[in-house]
Order: structure tokens, then C-alpha cells, then sequence
């Protein structure tokens, strides 16, 4: 089945930077890749996602990348503000099993001011 | 608001009890996902529902099972508690009954602490 890794798990930024995070898959058939932020004491909220037939997606201040050929895809968080503090899951599932949206564990990230 | 609806918000109970989550999704999806979310740890599919039938298990529990009504909305039954099923349990509810399609909207979960 797929497992989804997930790095840092807790990152910190000045506001204004940017902010990386990165997911590695291992199931060379999943095409669709979402992330997920979740506020303190809210459910997940999707922000952005990504279908493997593009490379790249961007909306506003946040960019999700994907290279399929390694198997690994990134979110990046530009002009970073407080607001964008929370907990991001990256996620990925294939069209087989089309239910089981796989998680990784999440990575805190907190923009000091 | 993600019109996703879970009761009860908050529940203590102890060990070798019994508990039901409930979950009401957004209005006209048919889909509900259960997922559990530990102390650091990411979230993981417990079982997905599409219109009143089972569609998908993870690694749901025996003691647990779960349930989607015809009005759609869903309960999650834990049973035999033990310490380690203290955790964030929430439910996410999608129009399709597959997860690629869409946007999952996630409920503001149910925390469970069992004592």
C-alpha cells in the first residue's frame, strides 16, 4: 500500500520568508496529491492540490511542485505571514483504492514575527 | 464552517467502555471517511461509507465499527476501550465516493480520552 513521509515535522520562519515542505510517496501509481492545513482546534482544510499530468500549481502565495520520476512532492509558502501558522498534511492516493487517502504525519510550522 | 458536523466535541470515558461518535456530513455528499488522529501522529483511515454502504476499511479495529444511515449521516462505535484509543477522531464527508475526485471537508473532530 502507499506510505506517505513527510519532512521536517516542525519548521519555523521569520514572516516574509518562504516556507518548504516536502512529502515522498511510494506508490508509482498515485496521481492525485492534496495538502491539507489544520488550524488549532479545526478539522483539515484543503489548500492546494496536484494531478500527475502537471508538474507544478501555484495559487497566490502557495505552490505545490511534484516530480513523479523521484517519487516526491513540495509545498512552498512565499511572503510567509502569522496566519499561515498550522499544521500541513501533504497526501496521496492512487485511482486503484480510490477511497484510502494516505497522510504523512504532518509538519508544524509556526512564522515568528 | 466546513458544514461538516461531529458530536460529541469532547468525551473522557474508561477503559473497557463503550462510545459512539456521530457525524453529520455537508449537505447532498454522500461519502463519510473516519479518520483517527494521535498525539503526533498523522491522520489514519479507520473506514469510508458511499450512500449507506461500506466502501473502503484501513486499519480499523475490531472493536470498532461504523454505520451510514439513510439519512446519511454516520457513528462510529468504540468499544473495549483502552488507553491507546485516547485520540482526535474525525470524520470527512466528499460528494463522490472515491477520494480523488475532490475536496475531502473535514468536521472539527471528536477528541476521546480514555482514562
Amino acid at each position: 500500500g502507499e506510505n506517505v513521509e513527510q519532512h521536517p515535522s516542525t519548521l519555523s520562519v521569520q514572516e516574509g520568508d518562504s516556507a518548504v515542505i516536502k512529502c515522498t510517496y511510494s506508490d508509482s501509481a498515485s496521481n492525485y496529491f492534496p495538502w491539507y492545513k489544520q488550524e488549532l482546534g479545526k478539522g483539515p482544510q484543503l489548500i492546494i492540490d496536484i494531478r500527475s499530468n502537471v508538474g507544478e500549481k501555484k495559487d497566490q502565495r502557495i505552490a505545490v511542485t511534484l516530480n513523479k520520476t523521484a517519487k516526491h512532492f513540495s509545498l512552498h509558502i512565499t511572503e510567509t505571514q502569522p496566519e499561515d501558522s498550522a499544521v500541513y498534511f501533504c497526501a496521496a492516493i492512487a485511482d486503484q483504492g480510490a477511497q484510502k487517502l494516505v497522510f504523512g504525519q504532518g509538519t508544524r510550522l509556526t512564522i515568528n514575527p | 464552517d466546513s458544514g461538516v458536523t461531529q458530536t460529541p466535541k469532547h468525551l473522557i470515558t474508561a477503559t473497557g467502555q463503550r462510545v459512539t461518535l456521530r457525524c453529520s456530513p455537508r449537505s447532498g455528499d454522500l461519502s463519510v471517511y473516519w479518520y483517527q488522529q494521535s498525539l503526533d501522529q498523522g491522520l489514519q483511515f479507520l473506514i469510508q461509507y458511499y450512500n449507506g454502504e461500506e466502501r473502503a476499511k484501513g486499519n480499523i479495529l475490531e472493536r470498532f465499527s461504523a454505520q451510514q444511515f439513510p439519512d446519511l449521516h454516520s457513528e462510529l462505535n468504540l468499544s473495549s476501550l483502552e488507553l491507546g484509543d485516547s485520540a482526535l477522531y474525525f470524520c470527512a464527508s466528499s460528494v463522490s465516493g472515491a477520494a480523488n475526485t475532490g475536496e475531502l471537508f473535514f468536521g472539527e473532530g471528536s477528541r476521546l480520552t480514555v482514562l
